[in-house]
């Protein structure tokens, strides 16, 4: 258990609609990564906050959102889905000022039909 | 970004020592070689990471050429739960990992 939380840990939904994913940091840490990992694709980077404040971006569309919220979870919101949007979520946290070590979190599944 | 080559995939029988690869030859001089490994659809976990000195865990050891163009990240006593993708990453952008498509080991009974 790394001590990162996601919710939910599966999600199927249809093409168009709008789905908001939760992360939950270890304590203490104050990044948030969001990464997408697809089967054609692999693990991808998509976006990472640091103490409320959005840090870096990756490969994220912009149907993508994401916030970090003053007690520090996250929300990745995903809208107007498409069945390619099918994939692992997984946020990850790290230690200030140690960003290159990061704990995982088991996941979200999403499917879109 | 530093490129990385590991093989795609390798064995190894329980008990004995798991040895995987990787190949960063435009490594430049002040980035580190991180190990990751994913368990069959989990998160990612860390392993490792070292600069140009060995390194050793309790999970795993990570030896580096002296040139520092490949390391090897050791598995001392591998176990039926070391089955994985290990993924080995040197360039670390403002905490971005690139993952690339890392070594499936198979630790055989």
């Amino acid at each position: 258990d790394s001590g990162v939380t996601q919710t939910p840990k599966h999600l199927i939904t249809a093409t168009g609609q709008r789905v908001t994913l939760r992360c939950s940091p270890r304590s203490g840490d104050l990044s948030v990564y969001w990464y997408q990992q697809s089967l054609d694709q692999g693990l991808q980077f998509l976006i990472q906050y640091y103490n409320g404040e959005e840090r870096a971006k990756g490969n994220i569309l912009e149907r993508f959102s994401a916030q970090q919220f003053p007690d520090l979870h996250s929300e990745l919101n995903l809208s107007s889905l498409e069945l390619g949007d099918s994939a692992l979520y997984f946020c990850a946290s790290s230690v200030p000022g140690v960003e290159e070590t990061q704990y995982f979190g088991p996941g979200t599944r999403l499917l879109v039909l | 970004d530093a490129k990385t080559t590991q093989p795609p995939s390798m064995d190894c029988a329980e008990g004995r020592a798991a040895n995987l690869p990787c190949n960063h030859s435009t490594i430049s001089g002040n980035e580190y070689v991180y190990w990751y490994r994913q368990i069959h659809s989990q998160g990612p976990q860390y392993i490792i990471h070292g600069l140009k000195n060995n390194e050793t865990n309790e999970m795993a050891s990570l030896i580096i050429t002296e040139d520092r163009k490949s390391s090897t990240l050791i598995l001392p006593h591998a176990t039926l739960r070391d089955t994985a993708v290990y993924y080995c990453i040197v360039r670390v952008v403002t905490g971005k990992l690139i993952f690339g498509q890392g070594t499936t080991l198979q630790v055989k009974p």
